[in-house]
């Protein structure tokens, strides 16, 4: 089964600072993708980001971007010029490849960001 | 574009109620439907996932149920709620963008047991 850590259970940052935000996984998948979903007070989850494991390249969204460590099983996402509308929670899913139909997510357990005036 | 929608927003049930939490996705055809329960603090777990009318697939053996009456329509019921049914229920709907499936979510319905 796979197993998706997020270490930190709360940050705080300064407005227009840059974040990190840490995620670790377990799994014995060889292809697979990765993502972090905000969840803002609303509580609606938002897609921020993905990542399929078979790219080296990192995946970048305007301010948002993250580091992926395949080998280390490491993804953690940075958000740059950070703004007051980031304030949420974030958390980091893994989903095997399958064919499509049986698309699961394993979440973390999330990392509440608050974004400092 | 894709709209997904929940309802009720907002629901207060007493133990040994019923329950039925509809979700409908609009803008998409014989989507991949999921129930997810986010307990206080914490992740989302999954409950049920669908990938066609009649086709539901439990994760978690629990007292709720999952239907699927029409293509773009979930939903969860219960026929006895217990005090730990509470929670945040959220569906989703997945599609294959660029090579790789994403699943989004709808805003969700807070359960609040008594």
């Amino acid at each position: 089964a796979q197993t998706v850590t997020q270490s930190q259970p709360e940050m705080s940052v300064q407005e227009a600072e840059t974040v990190t935000l840490s995620c670790t996984y377990d799994t014995s998948e060889s292809n697979y993708y990765l993502f972090w979903y905000k969840q803002p007070p609303s509580r609606q989850m938002i897609l921020v980001i993905r990542q399929e494991a078979y790219k080296q390249q990192n995946a970048t969204e305007n301010r948002f971007s993250v580091n992926f460590q395949k080998a280390a099983k490491s993804f953690s996402l940075k958000i740059s010029d950070s703004q007051l509308g980031d304030t949420a929670m974030y958390f980091c899913a893994f989903m095997k490849h399958r064919n499509f139909g049986n698309e699961k997510l394993t979440f973390g357990t999330g990392t509440r960001l608050t974004i400092i005036p | 574009s894709q709209t997904i929608h929940q309802w009720p927003a907002t629901l207060v049930q007493p133990v040994g109620s019923p329950l039925s939490l509809e979700c409908t996705v609009e803008g998409t055809s014989n989507p991949n439907l999921y129930w997810y329960r986010q307990a206080a603090g914490r992740g989302l777990q999954l409950l049920f996932y669908s990938v066609g009318i009649g086709q539901i697939s439990s994760e978690v053996p629990q007292n709720l149920s999952a239907s699927r009456p029409q293509d773009r329509q979930f939903i969860l019921s219960s026929k006895k709620l217990l005090l730990s049914d509470s929670g945040f229920y959220l569906c989703a709907w997945s599609r294959l963008n660029d090579g790789s499936y994403e699943q989004y979510f709808g805003p969700g319905t807070r359960l609040t047991v008594t």
